[in-house]
């Protein structure tokens, strides 16, 4: 199974600040990754496609970057909504698998 | 507008069953994979089972193989999951979500959950 390790398993940051994100893949998945953001008692959703496509609809400040086994998501000015949990997910190969997540707490 | 809602989600003792229905609407249903998703209390997400569109190809995560069966009714617009032997560790919060061929073969849209709780 490929593992994703996210780095920092918590973060926080104040309105404004530019936040970065890692997902680190076992071994290389080109680019078949994606982000979720999941706010507190809510599904996720569906941020970053193809590791560096925004899904239709998603605020521009998110960006996501990487291929092979190093990817980054990255929100430019951090606002107040974007308080949530952060998971990268490969598509790569079955079993699909999730980065342990990212919980980003606005100071 | 596309819709997808889970049910059948409850309280369950350890080597019980329970069955979840997944209803979709607002799409072309026998056109898309469907996915089972969990997220245990205060855990992070586990995929759990997924189902090709015409439900031919089925795939299962290590955890719940040979417990679990999932399949898909395309003249109903709905996708199940049975699910056996249930034990503690299967408690969570179920999530059905379609996959995006435009997305990546990402979940493009998820439900809103049901939860499932296994004790004695």
């Amino acid at each position: 199974d490929i593992q994703l390790t996210q780095s920092p398993s918590f973060l926080s940051a104040s309105v404004g600040d530019r936040v970065t994100v890692t997902c680190r893949a076992s071994q290389g998945i080109r680019s078949y990754l994606g982000w979720y953001q999941q706010k507190p008692g809510k599904a996720p959703k569906l941020l970053i496609f193809a590791a560096s496509t925004l899904q239709s609809g998603v605020p521009s400040r998110f960006s996501g970057s990487g291929s092979g086994t190093e990817f980054t998501l990255t929100i430019s000015s951090l606002q107040p909504e974007d308080l949530a949990t952060y998971y990268c997910q490969q598509v790569n190969s079955y079993p699909i698998t999730f980065g342990q997540g990212t919980r980003l707490e606005i100071k | 507008e596309v819709q997808v809602v889970e049910s059948g989600g409850g309280l369950v003792q350890p080597g019980g069953s329970l069955r979840l229905s997944c209803a979709a609407s607002g799409f072309t249903f026998s056109s898309y994979a469907m996915h089972w998703v969990r997220q245990g209390p205060g855990k992070g997400l586990e995929y759990v089972s997924a189902i090709s569109n015409d439900g031919g190809t089925t795939y299962y995560a290590n955890s719940v193989k040979g417990r679990f069966i999932i399949s898909r009714d395309n003249s109903k617009n709905m996708v199940y999951l049975q699910m056996g032997s249930l034990r503690v560790e299967d408690m969570a919060v179920y999530y059905c979500a379609r996959v995006g061929w435009d997305s990546g073969n990402h979940y493009d849209y998820w439900g809103q959950g049901t939860q499932v709780t296994v004790s004695s």
